[in-house]
């Protein structure tokens, strides 16, 4: 099983309008948790980190359930700008705090 | 920008070849990570230098390599390339072991014919 999981789309989603989507993570002992943006031929960048109370950023919420251990990201009022691959991160045990990322999901925002 | 750079940006290899590709850490950081991505996958850790030394290891065969030198910078050195290790390969600068937040670079652009 992947350390985590996410369905990599794309989501066609029309601009305005509202796109969620969530990872899983197997290792229940993960201790950070982020969505970082990619866009294309590019590389990864912070978009926030993932707290279990729940955070927001503008048009971005991102939400953690530990319980069963997967995060989701909803960003509301679609911009162009948003078309980009949204990756799941989890940092994991072993004292390095590597990243382990999902394969990410593609949102193309549509005029 | 976040003040991590690579080189090259781009290269062409092939199979069998050796190649080395360079990372310059953001000025105070001491640990430089590196992560392959292969075409539609998300990134995978290969291994993480903390003053100068190796601090773990990922899912990677001993033909990659890498080094960190005493101004924090590092290099990734893969031998005996094969077709599979055609990818992006990103190297991400922190503080303290990874412990804070982890600034990309551009990335090198590795084809392998």
């Amino acid at each position: 099983r992947k350390e985590v999981e996410q369905d990599p789309g794309p989501f066609n989603v029309p601009e305005g309008a509202t796109v969620a989507f969530n990872c899983t993570y197997s290792n229940s002992a993960s201790q950070s948790f982020f969505w970082y943006r990619q866009d294309c031929r590019k590389e990864p960048k912070l978009l926030m980190s993932v707290y279990s109370s729940g955070n927001e950023d503008g048009r971005f919420t991102a939400q953690l359930n530990r319980a069963s251990q997967y995060i989701s990201l909803l960003i509301r009022d679609s911009k162009l700008s948003d078309s980009a691959t949204y990756l799941c991160v989890v940092t994991s045990l072993g004292g390095n705090n590597r990243l382990a990322f999902g394969k990410g999901n593609q949102v193309v925002v549509i005029p | 920008e976040t003040g991590v750079t690579q080189s090259p940006t781009h290269l062409i290899k092939t199979r069998g070849q050796q190649v080395t590709l360079r990372c310059s850490s953001q000025s105070g950081h001491n640990t430089v990570s590196w992560y392959q991505q292969a075409l539609g996958q998300g990134p995978q850790f290969i291994f993480q230098y903390y003053r100068e030394e190796e601090n773990g290891r990922g899912n990677f065969p001993p033909r990659f390599s890498g080094l960190q030198f005493p101004n924090y910078s590092s290099e990734l050195n893969v031998n005996a390339l094969e077709l599979d290790d055609s990818a992006l390969y990103l190297c991400a600068s922190s503080l303290a072991g990874g412990s804070e937040t982890q600034y990309f670079g551009p990335g090198t652009r590795l084809l392998v014919l």
